[in-house]
This record gives structure tokens, sequence and C-alpha cells, in this order.
């Protein structure tokens, strides 16, 4: 599968613990991105990477938030003291060149209880 | 100057139908206008992007309406399956993609 490919699919955590989401862009992919997406929402930007460069933060990601992109391959988007609001999908996209086609994994689903 | 707006919220279509989702943007750098097709629990998937240089694009079933001096484009939805039933997003980008608010689109056979 060379899909954008995302781990874990479901995370359940008690509120106050940490999580961290990894993905794995489509090969050669420089750009990756991360969204969050309530029910019933549109895709909310949360950051974005060109290579291992972090080039953007939405004022969405506090500072609880932090993504990681080492050597430009795989992501992590670890959430530290997650908080009920935190729940939610969290969903990775990687592309190509600027403004070309973005793919979307399949997210993982967070609940914190 | 960020924001797309998106309309209608929800849309029921009779099978064969056309279904029409429209979308509106203020962010003149706009310059790539995505249309994303999501089911429940799985992530979006590209259904069909323009650039602002076109006034139309067409893929199958599907096409998208650009207009560039009322800062508009829509989706167009010929013969809507019941396969269609899904939620639609539009985005538009310059250098990350900000989506609307989405369309639940329901074809009934």
């Amino acid at each position: 599968d060379t899909g954008v490919s995302q781990n874990p699919r479901h995370k359940i955590t008690k509120r106050g613990q940490n999580v961290t989401f990894r993905c794995d862009p489509i090969s050669e992919h420089n750009r990756l991105y991360w969204y969050r997406q309530t029910l019933g929402q549109g895709p909310e930007f949360l950051t974005y990477f060109q290579n291992e460069a972090q080039l953007e933060k939405s004022r969405l990601l506090s500072d609880r938030f932090s993504a990681e992109r080492p050597k430009g391959s795989f992501s992590t988007l670890e959430i530290q003291r997650t908080e009920q609001g935190d729940s939610a999908m969290y969903l990775c996209a990687s592309g190509g060149h600027m403004n070309t086609e973005a793919f979307f994994g399949q997210g993982t689903r967070l609940t914190v209880v | 100057q960020q924001q797309v707006k998106q309309s209608p919220q929800s849309l029921i279509v009779q099978k064969g139908g056309i279904s029409i989702i429209n979308c509106a943007y203020e962010n003149t750098a706009f310059d790539y206008f995505p249309w994303y097709q999501q089911f429940p629990g799985k992530g979006p998937a590209l259904l069909i992007a323009i650039r602002p240089d076109v006034s139309e694009k067409k893929e199958g079933r599907f096409t998208i309406s650009f207009n560039k001096s009322a800062k508009q484009f829509s989706l167009h939805i010929m013969d809507s399956q019941p396969g269609d039933s899904a939620t639609y997003f539009c985005a538009a980008s310059t250098d990350k993609l900000i989506f609307g608010t989405g369309t639940r689109l329901q074809v009934f056979p």
C-alpha cells in the first residue's frame, strides 16, 4: 500500500495522559500536514512540514502539542496532558510540491475519557 | 480572509439527479481549489481540483465550475448515485489547505 499510513487508528486515553500518533507519508512526498477534525466539521489545519522543517503552526496548536518529522520521512504528533477537548480525528496528509494534490490518511481517532 | 464558506450544509437528491455544492472565498492569494469526499470513519479522499486559470474542469460525473471574479466555485455531480452519499468538502490553498465546513449529501434511490 503506497498511501498515507497513520497509526494507531484508534486511541482511548485518560485525561492527563500523553499520546503520540505516527504518520508515514507517501514516499517522496516532501510536504506533510497535520489536521484535526471534530464531528460535523471540516478538517482544521494544525501544522505542516516541508522535508524536516516545520514551516507553520496554527494558533490552534497549544504548547501541549508538538510535531516532529525527523529526516523528512515519517512524522509524529504528540499531545501532552490530554484534555477532553482534544477528542477528535487527527488527520495526516502528504503532498509533493506546494499547491499540488494532498492525500490524506485514514486518521487516528482520539477519545479522551 | 482565510475562510472558505460552503453551502448547503446538507443536500438530498434523487438518484439520477444533479447535486450542486457551492463555495466562496475571500483570499485572492488562493490558487488551488480541490474537492474532497469523505465517508464516515475515513479520511478525506481527493475527488477533483482546479486552478484559477480555468473556468471549468470535468472528470467523469464530477465537474468544478470556477468564477474567479466572484471568488466562487462549485461542484456538480451529474447522475448522482446512492454510492455518492458522503460528506463533501471544498478547500482552497496557498501553502496549506483551508477547508469549508462540509456538505452532507444523501442520494436516494
